[in-house]
């Protein structure tokens, strides 16, 4: 049972493109959302986070949003860079992480 | 400041052994928590503790899991006897709020043949 789902597995863009990276749940009572960055053989990182009283937050070229009404937030990268290539995962407050989306930006 | 530390960072058993993780949270992290991710899929929650004290274990598997934190400082997460859909990377994380972001380790590799 996936309360956190993150359909696409990867993802390609373009060096300076937007990156949008989506996650769905199915849980109405998670109020908290992570998005954390995973580069190959390390442990995830904290990358931005959204409360339910909000609908958007916005950390430098990050910027997460939530549709409460669709169960579904993302995760905008604007301009995208090569080192933002990484795994990202969504993850609800209860420690539920969706599978993960593999970020490729090139060059 | 020191992260969170993993130990080993591999290990390769066969079936029917025993391994033994070690997970060092941040100092001050009263939050401590375990994961598995298999085959690239889900992260997935095993246990968090609070200090010493088991607050969630919902997510362990079976009783071949056993996950103690004595004295509330590392953790140590056992297999026993562990068998082949056991591999996959365990992560320790660790947070001084429940529900703020987490610190996570690099990962113990397990790979049971």
């Amino acid at each position: 049972d996936q309360q956190v789902k993150q359909n696409s597995p990867s993802l390609s863009v373009q060096e300076g493109r937007i990156s949008i990276l989506n996650c769905d749940y199915t849980n109405s009572m998670f109020d908290y959302f992570l998005w954390y960055k995973k580069y190959p053989a390390e442990g995830p990182t904290f990358l931005i986070s959204i409360s339910s009283i909000k609908d958007k937050n916005e950390d430098g070229r990050f910027t997460v949003f939530l549709n409460k009404s669709a169960k579904h937030l993302s995760l905008h990268i604007v301009p995208s860079q090569p080192g933002d290539s990484a795994v990202y995962f969504c993850a609800a407050h209860d420690m539920r992480f969706g599978a993960g989306t593999r970020l490729t930006v090139k060059p | 400041e020191a992260g969170v530390t993993q130990f080993p960072s591999h290990s390769v058993i066969e079936k029917g052994q025993t391994v033994t993780l070690r997970c060092d949270p941040i100092s001050g992290h009263d939050n401590l928590y375990w994961y598995r991710r298999v085959m690239g899929k889900e992260i997935k929650f095993l246990l968090h503790f609070v200090k010493e004290s088991k607050q969630d274990e919902s997510g362990m598997p079976n009783n071949r899991f056993l996950a103690e934190r004595t004295g509330g400082t590392y953790s140590t997460l056992k297999v026993q006897p562990a068998e082949l859909e056991d591999s996959g990377v365990y992560f320790c994380a660790s947070s001084q709020v429940l529900g703020n972001e987490q610190f996570f380790g690099p990962g113990t590799r397990l790979t049971v043949l």
